[in-house]
């Protein structure tokens, strides 16, 4: 039983075109994430939402917009794509996520790999 | 600004051997440090969290330590198999000023390998 799933795994397509990514847990979470891991493998945050609302928003253009309509789903929409926005895409979700040491531990997705032509 | 630095990017080791993964952190006020292992076209597993008031946590082969005055974790791997062999990512939990949220900056990841 899946704890983070993420649809679609795979995803091809043209520069200019609207995408959705959807992201579900069945951990019982507070918080979700989306991270972006680039072509050199590197990491990085884009946003973070606790209980439906947006924590953090890391300088992501606005053409990203993600939305939560409950504490198990986070959707990430991305609207006229660009050839750099072509990466790997992973939602995670923890309990707790305020900055204190109760904050537990990250769960990733799969990864869904998005590529622009 | 937090950087996190893996070293080395990469490793390969016969089967059986001990080995060290290291992370440094360039600010020391964490609030935990996490190790991860990814496997290719996979996401990232959780392997060991350390509270920033623990000095090590260990899991079967797995033992990992932190040292946040001097900016440094380490992960041993004790009888490394093949089926270690994957890229090993470590981050680091900060708070952010506004928010009083917290955010892991993750390190660069070293690639192992561990061959029969």
């Amino acid at each position: 039983d899946t704890a983070v799933s993420q649809t679609p795994k795979y995803l091809v397509t043209q520069m200019g075109n609207d995408k959705s990514i959807k992201c579900e847990q069945n951990l019982g979470h507070d918080t979700m994430y989306w991270y972006k891991q680039d072509s050199k493998k590197f990491l990085k945050i884009m946003f973070s939402y606790n209980n439906k609302e947006l924590i953090i928003n890391e300088t992501v253009p606005n053409r990203f917009s993600p939305k939560s309509p409950d504490k198990a789903h986070l959707n990430l929409h991305i609207n006229s794509l660009e050839l750099g926005d072509s990466a790997v895409y992973f939602c995670a979700s923890s309990q707790g996520g305020w900055a204190s040491e109760k904050t537990g531990e990250l769960f990733f997705g799969e990864g869904s790999r998005l590529t622009v032509l | 600004k937090q950087e996190v630095t893996q070293i080395p990017a990469a490793l390969s080791v016969p089967e059986g051997e001990n080995l060290v993964l290291n992370c440094s952190f360039t600010d020391s006020a964490i609030y935990n440090l996490q190790w991860f292992r990814q496997d290719p076209g996979k996401g990232l597993t959780s392997l060991l969290l350390i509270q920033s008031s623990q000095r090590e946590q260990t899991s079967g082969r797995l033992n990992a330590s932190l040292d946040k005055s001097s900016g440094r974790s380490t992960l041993y791997i004790a009888a490394s198999q093949p089926g270690d062999s994957a890229t090993y990512l470590c981050a680091v939990a900060r708070g952010m000023v506004n928010t009083g949220f917290q955010k892991l900056v993750f390190g660069t990841g070293t690639r192992l390998l561990v061959s029969p």
